[in-house]
């Protein structure tokens, strides 16, 4: 059974930074692809980073690019979301997944930047 | 950017009635790698249908999905109590990856 288990959100002011992480098991890690995904509170799924399995491939969102660094440790089976100069906009709950026909979900952390 | 309208935004049935859930993309979908999720309060996102009609293991055989191109439907035969929920269409064959805005589905 595929587990995704997300830790790290928290509270944060503003130009902030962020570390999360996604413990993964259940599966081969290093086989797939990994995303995150994020909601703001009350609004819908916005896409925002994944990695191909070796970590050599990643692609953002724009409006994170140059902010966000998505990376994994195949080694320890799992991946990370390093969240810099954070916005009050970056308030959500963020999701890990695997892609592999459609996504596979962790349960979220939320992450609230807010003075 | 392949931006993914969902239709309606709401939808109000019964249960054992049929729901028909639209997905619409501004360019063709690659390959059909178009997916589509359950989400109820307060829980993450389940995978319901994945390469525009194929069903994971576990999923009811009252989901079903159909289309291609830039044309996509999710079928619900006979809603149960527990299908009331948001829906989105997710694209994954472009980057950046997009969702639809939802489709929530809701006792009448």
């Amino acid at each position: 059974e595929v587990q995704l288990v997300e830790s790290g959100g928290g509270l944060v002011q503003p130009g902030g930074s962020l570390r999360l992480s996604c413990a993964a098991s259940g599966f081969t890690f290093s086989n797939y692809w990994m995303t995150w995904v994020r909601q703001a509170p009350g609004k819908g799924l916005e896409w925002v980073a994944n990695t191909n399995q070796d970590g050599s491939e990643v692609n953002y969102v724009d409006s994170v690019k140059g902010r966000f660094t998505i990376s994994r440790d195949n080694a320890k089976d799992s991946l990370y979301l390093q969240m810099n100069s954070l916005r009050a906009d970056d308030t959500a709950v963020y999701f890990c997944a695997r892609k592999g026909g459609g996504l596979r979900w962790g349960q979220g952390t939320l992450v609230t930047v807010s003075s | 950017e392949i931006v993914l309208t969902q239709s309606p935004g709401t939808l109000s049935l019964s249960p054992g009635e049929r729901a028909t859930l639209s997905c619409r993309a501004s360019q063709s979908v690659r390959s059909d790698y178009l997916a589509w999720y359950q989400q109820k309060p307060g829980q993450a996102p389940r995978l319901l249908i994945y390469g525009a009609s194929s069903r994971p293991t576990g999923i009811p055989d009252r989901f079903s999905g159909s289309g291609s191109g830039t044309d996509f439907t999710l079928i619900i035969s006979r809603l149960e109590p527990e299908d009331f929920a948001v829906y989105y269409c997710q694209q994954y064959g472009r980057s950046p990856e997009t969702f639809g805005q939802g489709t929530k589905v809701e006792i009448k």
